[in-house]
């Protein structure tokens, strides 16, 4: 089945560890994104990628680094310098060529410790 | 700079009630504006809309956009407890380059029996 998983499904942090967030899609799509959800927030974009090997600073990138080395993979770090990574984190892919809405995965919540 | 609000924050209906949910943008360049469903986990997508007074609709969900006023409405008739949800509206800028969504805090809407 073609889709987008996220693993894992919770993930718990200890103080200045540093965390990486799985994303895999195998819709082919070429555009890949982050975003953070906290109560109240709604969806905030974290980075995105719209090619292999180049990626974008969305609107809340401090403490997070993301790589785009494989066009189904776009993995999420949460570094130590993000002081607040407690949140619900979704990943999303879209089709640019076709113009089409992105599509979600079931997201990751971490927690820290 | 670019933003979406959506109304009411909260809802509590009775089944068989119907309910109109809230979208309200400023955006340049505007594209399209999607609303989603988000239960426990991802949102799910419902309607993409793209033309001013076209009305959308899905079973007992409809939607509808005015880009004069720049906002859009999403009904739900005859609602039942499996409508409880986050309904999210974003909002997606026509820039070149770019295929980010702006999000609004969502609609958290509780429909008892």
């Amino acid at each position: 089945d073609g889709g987008i998983t996220q693993s894992p499904k919770y993930l718990f942090r200890k103080e200045g560890q540093n965390v990486t967030l799985s994303c895999e899609q195998n819709l082919n799509h070429d555009a890949m994104y982050w975003y953070r959800q906290d109560p109240g927030q709604g969806l905030r974009l974290i980075y995105y990628s719209q090619i292999v090997n180049d990626f974008q600073k969305g609107d809340i990138a401090e403490g997070y680094s993301v790589s785009r080395e494989k066009k189904e993979s776009f993995p999420l770090t949460v570094t130590s310098a993000q002081k607040n990574p407690t949140a619900f984190y979704l990943c999303a892919s879209s089709d640019t060529q076709r113009m089409e809405t992105q599509y979600f995965g079931p997201g990751t919540r971490l927690l820290v410790l | 700079e670019d933003k979406v609000v959506q109304s009411p924050l909260s809802l509590v209906v009775h089944e068989g009630d119907t309910v109109t949910l809230n979208c309200s943008y400023e955006v340049t360049n505007f594209r399209s504006l999607l609303w989603y469903k988000q239960e426990k986990k991802a949102p799910t997508f419902l309607f993409m809309l793209t033309s001013s007074g076209i009305e959308k609709k899905s079973g007992r969900l409809s939607s509808i956009l005015d880009k004069k006023e720049l906002f859009s409405i999403l009904n739900i008739t005859a609602t039942q407890t499996g409508d409880s949800a986050i309904y999210l509206c974003a909002v997606e800028p026509g820039a070149y380059n770019t295929d980010k969504l702006i999000f609004g805090t969502g609609t958290r809407l509780q429909v008892f029996p």
